[in-house]
């Protein structure tokens, strides 16, 4: 038990719409980066946001985006969503973005594009 | 950019040592991490090394050679509930933030 919590568990979404996922950052921590993790493969970062501002990101389009909220929580949001898309997604959260510290990663978001 | 390598798959006995390597390139390096990741479960962290040499955290232990560019995970005693995957992770300082980036993980059996 980590303490950090995605919604949903499981998704499944058409090809061409739009997805929100959500991240509960375990408490106390104040900086949440996102993953996606397809099968058989290790997470692919997708972007970092420290104190509400993103912070750093990987190879993914501008049609993955992100928010953090006051109180750290966060989401990912992916329009136009394809059919390549389907994989875990996956948030870590972490106190301090450049701190030698772990990430705590939550279950994960399972999500099918059809 | 980062370059990081590991095996994809490795089979052990049920009290035995397996080591698991793992090499990278980065231009930036500031940390290695190991997680274990069971199928259909959220990684979970193992270790950290950011300095040459060995922590040593119960029946895990990882190595650090910064000079080389690798690391390994060493296991020891093995257990059935050690199988599961194992990711290494590099964290890179450069361009101003501190983004780990995974390997493909190294599947673990352990059997009997």
């Amino acid at each position: 038990e980590t303490g950090v919590t995605q919604s949903p568990t499981h998704l499944i979404k058409t090809r061409g719409q739009q997805v929100t996922l959500r991240c509960s950052s375990q408490s106390g921590h104040n900086t949440v980066s996102w993953y996606q993790q397809a099968l058989g493969q290790g997470p692919q970062f997708i972007f970092q946001y420290y104190r509400e501002e993103e912070n750093g990101r990987g190879n993914f389009p501008p049609r993955f985006s992100g928010l953090q909220f006051p109180n750290y929580s966060s989401e990912l949001n992916v329009n136009a969503l394809e059919l390549d898309d389907s994989a875990l997604y996956l948030c870590a959260s972490s106190l301090g973005a450049d701190l030698n510290t772990e990430a705590f990663f939550g279950q994960g978001t399972r999500l099918t594009v059809v | 950019g980062q370059n990081i390598d590991q095996p994809t798959e490795m089979t052990a006995t049920e009290g035995a040592i397996v080591q698991i390597n793992c090499t990278y390139q980065t231009s930036g390096f500031n940390g290695l991490f190991w997680y274990q990741q069971h199928a259909g479960e959220a990684p979970t962290f193992l270790s950290y090394n950011v300095l040459d040499g060995l922590e040593e955290k119960g029946r895990f232990s990882s190595f650090l050679s910064r000079s080389k560019g690798y690391s390994y995970l060493l296991l020891k005693e093995l257990q059935m509930k050690d199988s599961a995957s194992y990711l290494c992770a590099v964290r890179d300082s450069s361009g101003g933030s501190y983004i780990p980036t995974f390997g493909r993980g190294t599947s673990l059996i352990v059997h009997p």
